[in-house]
């Protein structure tokens, strides 16, 4: 069974600084990585998706890697701003079929300050 | 760009009562996902659609039903409301063609008092 963990659980970082959320899993025969972006109480933003054939995506100020063999994806996040104060999650679909379910991670909950 | 819609957005039922959720998936999207997600815990799936057609299911409990319909938007049926059904469920879509990225709708919460 597919396990996924973030680390951190939580991060306050200073607006400007350049950070990275970990998201491990244990089954590295994944199709693909999608990271979320979730502010409180909303829905799940697409922020990247990186496929297994990938080492990274780039998209704005945010760069994701994927180490299949490790079972490791990072986020890397520059110049942060206090708009990036949310919960990121990362998911990977459980098989290679179309309709796949996602298994989540325990999301990170990152706040910016000023 | 057009996105998935939910439908009611808030929903507070009594125990034991039914409630009907909808989805509406991006125009061209065939796949749609049912996710629940309680307070201070991430999603968890609960079923999904390819084509009309149930393609995998999670841990649905048996008062749940859903269905793809023709026009590809997607119902969830849940009776017997309890309280620990009360949630945010969010539906996904995708198009089976595209890398299978699944993009959610702003989510249905739903109160079970």
């Amino acid at each position: 069974k597919q396990e996924v963990t973030q680390i951190p659980a939580a991060l306050s970082v200073p607006e400007g600084e350049n950070l990275v959320l970990n998201c491990s899993f244990t089954d590295s025969a994944i199709y693909n990585l999608q990271w979320f972006r979730q502010d409180p109480g909303k829905g799940l933003t697409s922020l990247l998706l990186i496929q297994s054939s990938q080492r990274e995506q780039t998209s704005g100020r945010l760069n994701a890697s994927l180490d299949k063999s490790s079972g490791r994806s990072t986020l890397y996040i520059a110049a942060s701003q206090p708009g990036d104060s949310a919960t990121y999650l990362c998911a990977v679909p459980n098989h290679r079929s179309t309709a796949s379910k996602l298994t989540f991670g325990t999301g990170t909950r990152l706040q910016v300050t000023l | 760009a057009a996105g998935v819609i939910q439908s009611p957005r808030h929903l507070i039922k009594e125990k034991r009562e039914t409630a009907t959720l909808k989805c509406y998936p991006i125009p061209r999207h065939d796949t749609v996902y049912w996710y629940q997600q309680g307070p201070g815990q991430d999603p968890q799936f609960l079923i999904s659609f390819y084509e009309k057609m149930q393609s995998d299911k999670g841990s649905i409990p048996d008062r749940f039903s859903a269905q793809q319909f023709s026009d590809y938007h997607s119902e969830l049926n849940m009776s017997s409301l309890e309280l620990g059904d009360s949630a945010l469920y969010f539906c996904a879509s995708s198009f089976s063609g595209r890398a299978d990225t699944q993009y959610f709708g702003p989510g249905t919460r739903l109160t079970v008092l």
